[in-house]
Parts: C-alpha cells; structure tokens; sequence
C-alpha cells in the first residue's frame, strides 16, 4: 500500500531563518506530488506541484521554493522565512491530476 | 475559470441530526468533484468523490451527489455523530486544476 510521510510534525523557526520541509512516499512510482499551505481558519492554497523528477510549477509567488530531486521525494524550502510563512504545510500525491490526491499529516510551521 | 464556494462555517449540531454542507462549482466542461475530510492535527483524507453528472459519491454514511444542472455537490449525512466532527472540504478537479473550497468547520454535541 502506499503512504505518505512528512516532517517533522512541528516547527518553530525564527524570522528570517532558513527552512527545509521534507515529504516522501513509499509503495508508488511517478506519482504527482504536491504542497499546500493552509492558513489558520482559511482554506488550503497550492503551492507547488510537480509531475517528474525536477519538474516543478509554482502556483503563487512567494518566497519559498520547492524541489524533487528523487521521484518519491518534494521538499520545500526558504532561504529566509517571513512571519506571513507561518501555516500548516501539507503534502500531497496523486496518480494523475483527476484522480484523488492523498495527503500526508501536515507540518504545523510558527515563526516567531 | 475554476472556483468552488461552500458554505461557511462554523456548524454546531447534535448528535444524530440531519447534516447539509453546501457546495456549488464553477468550472467549464466535466470536472471531477471531491469532498474531503481533515480531522484535529492531521492532513486530509478523500472522503468521497463524483466524476460525472449524477453519480452520488457515499461513504461513512455521508453522501453527495454531482448536479450539473444546478452546478452544485452538497454532503449530507442523516445522523452525525461526535466523531464526525472534523473540517469538510468540497473539491474539483478539471482541465489540470485542482480548487479546494475554504472548509467547514462542523462541531458535533453529545
């Protein structure tokens, strides 16, 4: 069966502070990969999502990048985090861009 | 373009009543629609979905049906219980696009 894992489950970092937010999924192969960002009492916004290896498409401007450098592997990353950046941070994979997404547990990031 | 509005929340009911959350869609052609659920501290989990017009997505008792005509995929349930309550998100799926509505909060009482 496949899973889905994400860490760590919380962070605190410290305004302008690096970050480097890790997702991998097991029992899967090519799978579509995704992050959103989900502000407190708001809905969930895409951030990024990437179909292959390298392959990566922002959705909305911001200071975070993301990167895959394994098929099963997304990682999202900030060379300077901002308070704005503070949020649930979720992962996601899918089969395909119709079929069902399947999310990890979320990062719960505060910045200070 | 794409969007997906449902109702805002927070819904407080007790145990065993009758649960609606509305959701209505905007998108062209045939999307694909999901509900969502996202329990205390954990990412979201499919709860259901509908890929055409008509199908009813169920599970867990709850249920959805895809309206095109009214562009519409409420969730109902008949008796909620207090393990229901969690934040329910309507989704869709089209044309490589992938909306969320903003979630409702639903508090189920003893």
């Amino acid at each position: 069966s496949q899973t889905i894992h994400q860490w760590p489950a919380t962070l605190v970092q410290p305004v302008g502070s690096p970050l480097s937010l890790e997702c991998t999924v097991e029992g899967t192969s090519n799978p579509n990969l995704y992050w959103y960002r989900q502000a407190a009492g708001r809905g969930l916004q895409l951030l990024f999502y990437s179909v292959g290896i390298g392959q990566i498409s922002s959705e909305v401007p911001q200071n975070l990048s993301a990167s895959r450098p394994q098929d099963r592997q997304f990682i999202l990353s900030s060379k300077k985090l901002l308070l704005s950046d503070s949020g649930f941070y979720l992962c996601a994979w899918s089969y395909g861009g119709e079929q069902p997404q399947h999310f990890g547990d979320g990062t719960r990031l505060s910045i200070l | 373009g794409n969007s997906v509005t449902q109702m805002e929340g927070p819904v407080t009911l007790s145990e065993e009543a009758f649960l609606t959350i509305n959701c209505t869609y905007t998108a062209t052609g045939y999307p694909s629609l999901f509900w969502y659920v996202q329990y205390p501290g954990e990412g979201l989990q499919l709860l259901l979905k509908a890929t055409k017009a008509d199908d009813k997505g169920s599970n867990k008792g709850f249920e959805a049906t895809y309206r095109k005509e009214t562009t519409s995929f409420h969730l109902e349930k008949g008796s909620v219980q207090v393990s229901d309550s969690a934040v329910y998100f309507c989704a869709l799926y089209n044309n490589n696009d992938m909306r969320f509505g903003a979630g409702t909060r639903l508090t189920v009482k003893p």
